[in-house]
């Protein structure tokens, strides 16, 4: 079954800190797209990165990095020199192919990040 | 504005009330969803709308009701609520039919029933 696991609840780091936020996936698909997405305290969710399946190169946006390893099933996130507006929840999210003729998109629970002036 | 409105923001209800949340979208999005957060849960998806039509109920009760006149609106038509339907209410919408290429997000409407 598809499943996405944020074992981190909560980080909390000192700004100017890295730090990297981990995000494990289960699914059966070979066609799925991996999210994270941030929720800052007015309460939307904001879209960061969609990364395909087929597509393992690692990605940089700004103080933004992504890796991806299939062989691990983990897509963590990482912050660089991390900054107080950085202070939210993040998600990560899976979208699995329509090899059932359906999509499926599940959610992480979450990992709260506060970072400390 | 930004792409995804909803409305109200903060909304307290009494259990016999009958209310309805607001979502609005200018993105020329085909698809819109409400999801359903709680503190200490994962996101719930409630329902999905495809160009207009329903495609997904994910078993939520009757006293949720969904109404999508335009693939730009969408309503969620609330009566006889319970405290613990007590949460944050988010409206997304994608281009794609199922999301894979992202949802873009309203604010949610905080909702409290009392």
């Amino acid at each position: 079954a598809q499943k996405v696991t944020q074992a981190q609840t909560e980080i909390s780091v000192v700004e100017k800190e890295d730090v990297t936020l981990d995000c494990v996936y289960e699914t059966r698909d070979t066609t799925y797209y991996l999210f994270w997405y941030k929720q800052p305290p007015s309460g939307e969710l904001v879209f960061l990165i969609r990364r395909n399946s087929f597509d393992e190169q690692n990605e940089i946006s700004g103080r933004y990095s992504w890796n991806f390893q299939k062989s691990t099933s983990s897509f963590n996130f990482t912050i660089t020199a991390s900054q107080v507006v950085d202070s939210a929840v993040y998600f990560c999210a899976l979208s699995e192919g329509p090899t059932s003729g359906t999509y499926k998109y599940i959610f992480g629970t979450g990992t709260r990040l506060k970072v400390l002036a | 504005e930004t792409g995804v409105t909803q409305t109200p923001r903060h909304l307290v209800m009494g259990m016999t009330n009958k209310k309805s949340l607001k979502c609005e979208q200018h993105l020329g999005h085909n698809a819109m969803y409400w999801y359903k957060q709680s503190a200490k849960k994962p996101l719930e998806l409630m329902f999905v709308y495809n160009f207009k039509e329903q495609t997904e109920n994910n078993s939520v009760p009757s006293r949720f009701s969904p109404e999508c006149p335009n693939s730009s609106h969408l309503f969620l038509h609330l009566h006889t609520l319970q405290p613990e339907d007590s949460a944050l209410y988010l409206c997304a919408s994608s281009q794609a039919p199922r999301g894979q290429d992202g949802y873009t997000f309203g604010s949610g409407t905080r909702l409290t029933v009392v």
